[in-house]
């Protein structure tokens, strides 16, 4: 079946330190992903909409100068929390669609990050 | 817009008891609902989706759920569960249409406990 893959699964970084977080479709071309932050004991949250070839499309209240999102090719989306801080820590986990007209998200396995 | 409420934060259960998760959405415009599980540290997996036509949906892992449109509710069922169900699960809705079906609107989740 479809697969996403989040690299890397966990990081710790200092603070004040950028960190980029990729989501490969490895056997599916994906126009279109989606990025969630999941805080501990908590929901889902979507944070962005990202889109091959042009800009992410940010939720409301979500810094884009912030989590910085590339969509370069059919198959990568990556996630880059700049200069990040201890309230950034989280769990961020990427989803994609399987094609056009499809209705079904299908997740990665998540990225936990801890900024020190 | 569109809400979810999973109707209990955690559920304790005996394996081979019978377990329900209760969900209810709001939504002015139709919708298409999830059900979906998370493990420990992983991503989610998709359990089950109601996007019309018969009201019991069936799903894996003996899962299934009853949608029901007078009551805005589609709470999942197993008539006898494992340890191995322990997890998080998560209902999820989205608005019908082209650009909304990636964005999901999460409850807060229900933990089930399975205790031997």
């Amino acid at each position: 079946g479809a697969v996403v893959s989040q690299h890397p699964s966990r990081v710790i970084c200092k603070s004040g330190t950028s960190v980029k977080i990729e989501c490969r479709s490895l056997d599916f071309q994906a126009t279109t992903m989606f990025w969630y932050r999941q805080f501990p004991k908590q929901s889902l949250m979507l944070m962005a909409t990202s889109n091959e070839g042009s800009k992410a499309t940010y939720e409301q209240g979500v810094e884009k100068d912030k989590f910085l999102i590339n969509h370069a090719s059919l198959t990568l989306s990556t996630l880059t929390v700049t200069s990040a801080h201890p309230e950034d820590s989280s769990f961020y986990i990427c989803s994609a669609l399987l094609g056009a007209g499809a209705n079904v998200l299908t997740f990665g396995a998540g990225s936990r990050l801890t900024v020190l | 817009a569109q809400s979810v409420t999973q109707l209990d934060s955690q559920v304790p259960v005996f394996e081979e008891a019978p377990v329900e998760l209760r969900c209810n959405y709001s939504s002015s415009v139709s919708v298409y609902l999830f059900w979906y599980v998370q493990y420990p540290n992983q991503g989610l997996q998709l359990l089950l989706k109601y996007l019309s036509g018969s009201t019991l949906v069936k799903g894996i892992n003996g899962f299934e759920a009853e949608f029901n449109k007078s009551q805005t509710s589609i709470h999942l069922r197993k008539p006898s569960v494992h340890i191995s169900d322990t997890a998080e699960y998560f209902c999820a809705v989205t608005a019908h249409g082209s650009g909304n079906t990636g964005k999901l609107i999460f409850g807060q989740g229900t933990t089930l406990q399975v205790k031997p």
